[in-house]
């Protein structure tokens, strides 16, 4: 079983930012928190991992609140390119990964 | 830097075949995992190694078999296909046993 809750879908116009939240009521002290991207039949695709508090690279941003028992992926200024599955996952860098069903997010122009 | 490759992209069997797939992970990184993700799911947890050894092992049958070589490329073999095989492999490497996973781009099998 995912450890995580998220949304199946969202929708989203071109130019906005999105929030994709992500529930992991059960995250141990051990685990990173770890977002990645997928398109149509290719291999997902890592965005960004953290912690605690936040983390921002060239492409997102990650927030996480002092409990731990969220986070929320933010995508600033989508484009029609970042219609895709994204997947949240816990996980305390055993190499076993468990993927949920993702959040299916569809940017329309 | 070339990333994770796979091969092959495609492939058809039919039932009761066999299949080996392969993957090729970013130079420098020891560990390998494979994935298996049917349509409309996310990917499934198979096998992972590390320096040769298995090190991980999903909930499936023993069908599934894997390796890992000395330049840690990996092979994945499936055996007796069954219809419900039909899948994208994923293969996914990382630098060390707890470090983040970079993934392939899969290959699509389909099992008629």
């Amino acid at each position: 079983l995912a450890k995580t809750t998220q949304p199946i879908s969202m929708d989203s116009y071109e130019g906005q930012e999105v929030n994709i939240t992500c529930s992991h009521n059960n995250i141990a002290t051990n685990d990173y928190i770890t977002w990645y991207q997928q398109f149509p039949s290719q291999g997902p695709r890592f965005i960004i991992q953290g912690y605690k508090t936040k983390v921002t690279n060239e492409v997102a941003s990650l927030f996480i609140p002092a409990d731990r028992k969220s986070s929320t992926l933010s995508l600033p200024r989508v484009s029609l390119s970042d219609t895709a599955v994204y997947y949240c996952l816990v996980d305390s860098n055993t190499g076993k990964l468990i993927f949920g069903q993702g959040t299916t997010l569809q940017v329309k122009p | 830097d070339a990333g994770v490759t796979q091969s092959p992209t495609h492939l058809i069997k039919t039932r009761g075949q066999q299949v080996t797939l392969r993957c090729s992970p970013i130079s420098g990184h020891k560990s390998v995992s494979w994935y298996q993700q049917v349509l409309g799911q996310g990917p499934q947890f198979i096998f992972q190694y590390y320096e040769k050894e298995e090190r991980g092992r999903g909930n499936f049958p023993d069908r599934f078999s894997a390796r890992q070589f000395p330049n840690y490329s990996s092979e994945l073999n499936v055996n007796a296909l069954l219809l419900g095989d039909s899948a994208l492999y994923l293969c996914a490497s990382s630098r060390d046993l707890e470090e983040t996973q970079y993934f392939g781009p899969g290959t699509r099998l389909l099992v008629l």
